[in-house]
């Protein structure tokens, strides 16, 4: 009930494309769902969150998507960049969770954007 | 205003030897998370600490790994008598309430020969 499940494993995209990524999650008490950006040989870093109160959340060429009702919510890169090419982690926190603040990550998303 | 810091950041250990990995908090923050990330895994919880107190070690391991967060001075993983399959980044994260975002260190690296 603590799973949260991420896909696809890896991905490649043109640049200028959107890049997709899915996440979905199986307790229903989670109520907080960050996205982590993670380049190699560094530390997750936040890139973007949502709570379950609003559908969508965007900032800059970052967008959360959030059906509540599907237990899912995907991260959409527009204008990927080459500069984006790293690894995407969604995680799910909350009383879900033993509301201690700990994130359960989804297994990662390895993005490639092409030139 | 320096973020979360690790050290080691690479850490080799022979079989049967004890690693030990030191994490301190963003300044102001008092909650320490540890996970551990396998070669192409994702990141696994271990431990969540706040000062002089463990508040979930669910993730950690029975045997052989240990953690604390004294009063003074930094968190402290240690692993006892490591085996291969210790070799992984480890990764502290720090909050300041608790829920909410974490801030990540960049991860100490154990390599077990």
């Amino acid at each position: 009930q603590q799973q949260v499940k991420q896909s696809p494993q890896s991905l490649i995209v043109q640049k200028g494309g959107i890049s997709i990524i899915n996440c979905a999650y199986e307790n229903t008490a989670f109520d907080y769902f960050p996205w982590y950006q993670q380049f190699p040989g560094k530390g997750p870093a936040l890139l973007i969150a949502i709570r379950p109160d609003v559908s969508e959340k965007k900032e800059g060429r970052f967008t959360i998507s959030f059906n509540k009702s599907a237990k899912q919510f995907s991260l959409h890169i527009m204008d990927s960049q080459p500069g984006d090419s790293a690894t995407y982690f969604c995680a799910a926190s909350g009383p879900g969770s033993g509301n201690t603040g700990k994130l359960i990550f989804g297994q990662g998303t390895t993005l490639q954007v092409k030139p | 205003n320096a973020g979360v810091m690790q050290n080691p950041r690479h850490l080799v250990r022979r079989r049967g030897q004890e690693a030990r990995l030191r994490c301190s908090p963003m300044k102001g923050h008092s909650h320490v998370y540890w996970y551990r990330q396998l070669p192409e895994e994702g990141l696994k919880f271990m431990v969540y600490l706040q000062k002089e107190n463990i508040i979930d070690e669910s993730g950690m391991p029975k045997e052989r790994f240990s953690a604390e967060f004294p009063k003074e001075g930094p968190s402290i993983l240690r692993i006892q008598q490591v085996v291969r399959g210790d070799s992984a980044a480890y990764f502290c994260a720090s909050s300041p309430l608790g829920p909410g975002e974490l801030f990540f260190g960049e991860g100490s690296r154990l390599t077990v020969l």
